[in-house]
């Protein structure tokens, strides 16, 4: 069992807006959680990771929160720009005898001029 | 360094037919993973090889099958297609186990 989920299909924010990706997991058991990003016609992008014993995680213009109280992901891109504008996954990593991905189903991100 | 390649980009196919499609994962990666695009569904884990061996399998039925080469590029194979198969499917490698897994383009695939 366990899932993960997003709370909204899309979302539009101004340029130079922060914007906040969230996402929801029900595995307790999950290792670590990733956030990719998938513009049109690509292949999903790895962004950042987070590992289940921490927290927070920061990388340019991004920032991973977990909430494993909640079972709860957040993505915050800050000061986003029009190369942003993209499909945002984020995945668990389950180790069942071997790592397997399991996705979430996706928020769409729009920036607008 | 070349990213993970897949051929072809496109493809469109009849049900009932069957289909191969193929995956070249960066130099030096040798776990190759499959998964399945839809709207609907979205990335759906398929199967996991790494060194020639299948490590890991989602849930999809026996039609879909996958297999890898010693020089670690991979093949997937789909048998009687369905309209339900019409998808992104997307190769992704990585080094080991352990790290971070690179994703191709995909083939889009389109059964009528």
């Amino acid at each position: 069992g366990g899932s993960v989920g997003l709370h909204l299909p899309t979302l539009s924010v101004q340029e130079g807006d922060n914007s906040i990706i969230n996402c929801a997991y029900s595995n307790s058991a999950s290792d670590y959680f990733i956030w990719y990003k998938q513009e049109s016609g690509k292949g999903p992008q790895f962004i950042i990771d987070i590992r289940s014993n921490m927290d927070k995680r920061q990388g340019q213009r991004v920032t991973v929160l977990l909430n494993k109280t909640v079972k709860h992901l957040s993505l915050q891109i800050a000061a986003t720009q029009p190369g942003d504008s993209a499909v945002y996954f984020c995945a668990e990593i389950r180790i069942q005898g071997a790592q397997k991905l399991v996705f979430g189903q996706g928020t769409r991100l729009t920036i607008n001029p | 360094k070349a990213g993970v390649t897949q051929t072809p980009r496109y493809l469109i196919k009849t049900r009932g037919q069957q289909v191969t499609l193929s995956c070249s994962p960066i130099s030096g990666h040798r776990s190759v993973s499959w998964y399945q695009q839809t709207p609907g569904q979205g990335l759906q884990f398929l199967f996991e090889y790494f060194s020639e061996t299948q490590r890991n399998k989602g849930n999809f039925p026996g039609r879909f099958s996958g297999r890898q080469f010693s020089n670690s590029r991979s093949e997937m194979n789909v048998s009687t297609l369905e309209l339900g198969d019409s998808a992104l499917y997307l190769c992704a490698s990585r080094q080991t186990a352990y790290n971070e897994q690179f994703f191709g383009p995909g083939t889009r695939l389109t059964v009528l």
